[in-house]
């Protein structure tokens, strides 16, 4: 069974950057997929932040590209998610996810909220 | 890249259908026959009920169906039971990797 895992600062104060990592287990990163990060601002809905394969390539989405840097570890079996100078819009749950070739995230973490503010 | 565009809210009751809509564009639903649908209850990562415009995962009951026509996705829920009152998000691939959601609709079961 695939799981994932979230974890990182709850808090991180405006301006810095919010570093966060996805571990997976019951699946090797490298043997394919594409990961990514989603997050969803508290009572507000989804939003796509980006993606990455297991070789390294990365997609981002445009609005957030600027800030964001996703990157794999294959011998930790673990991608991270670095988002730089955040503000109080930034706060909100992030899950990690598996993408299916279909397009569908297949697998989630179960969410960690992060919550910007000094 | 905008939002797709999902009704606020739709309702139903106990063994009736409902169908939520979610509309893009030729960029996105369109385009591609890449849209998936999640089902999220409170305090919950989101489910993948539907992939692929119409698949539904193992363990996904056949009451989930999904279709699109133009640019327009439709997830129909029959049989409505009370557990399935939750959030309900499309989304659909972008070309070039990119990914959008949609706004997101709750279900109501009265």
């Amino acid at each position: 069974q695939v799981q994932l895992q979230e974890s990182g600062p709850g808090l991180v104060k405006p301006s810095e950057t919010l570093s966060l990592t996805c571990a997976v287990s019951g699946y090797s990163i490298s043997s394919g997929y594409y990961w990514g990060w989603i997050r969803q601002p508290p009572g507000k809905g989804l939003e796509w932040i980006g993606s990455i394969y297991h070789s390294g390539s990365t997609y981002y989405n445009p609005s957030l590209k600027s800030r964001v840097t996703i990157s794999v570890d294959t011998s930790k079996n673990q991608f991270s998610l670095k988002l730089s100078s955040v503000t109080a819009a930034d706060t909100a749950v992030y899950y990690c996810a598996r993408l299916h070739p279909g397009g569908g995230f297949d697998y989630w973490g179960q969410g960690t909220l992060v919550t910007v503010s000094s | 890249q905008s939002a797709l565009t999902q009704p606020r809210s739709v309702s139903g009751s106990p063994g009736q259908s409902v169908t939520i809509s979610c509309t893009g564009t030729s960029s996105d639903v369109g385009g591609y026959n890449y849209v998936s649908w999640y089902q999220q209850h409170p305090g919950k990562a989101p489910k993948l009920m539907i992939y692929d415009v119409s698949k539904r995962p193992s363990g996904v009951p056949d009451r989930f169906s999904g279709s699109k026509s133009g640019n327009t996705a439709s997830l129909t829920i029959s049989g409505l039971q009370a557990e399935d009152e939750a959030d309900y998000y499309c989304c659909s691939y972008a070309g070039s990797s990119d990914v959008v959601f949609g706004g997101g609709t709750k279900l109501t079961v009265l």
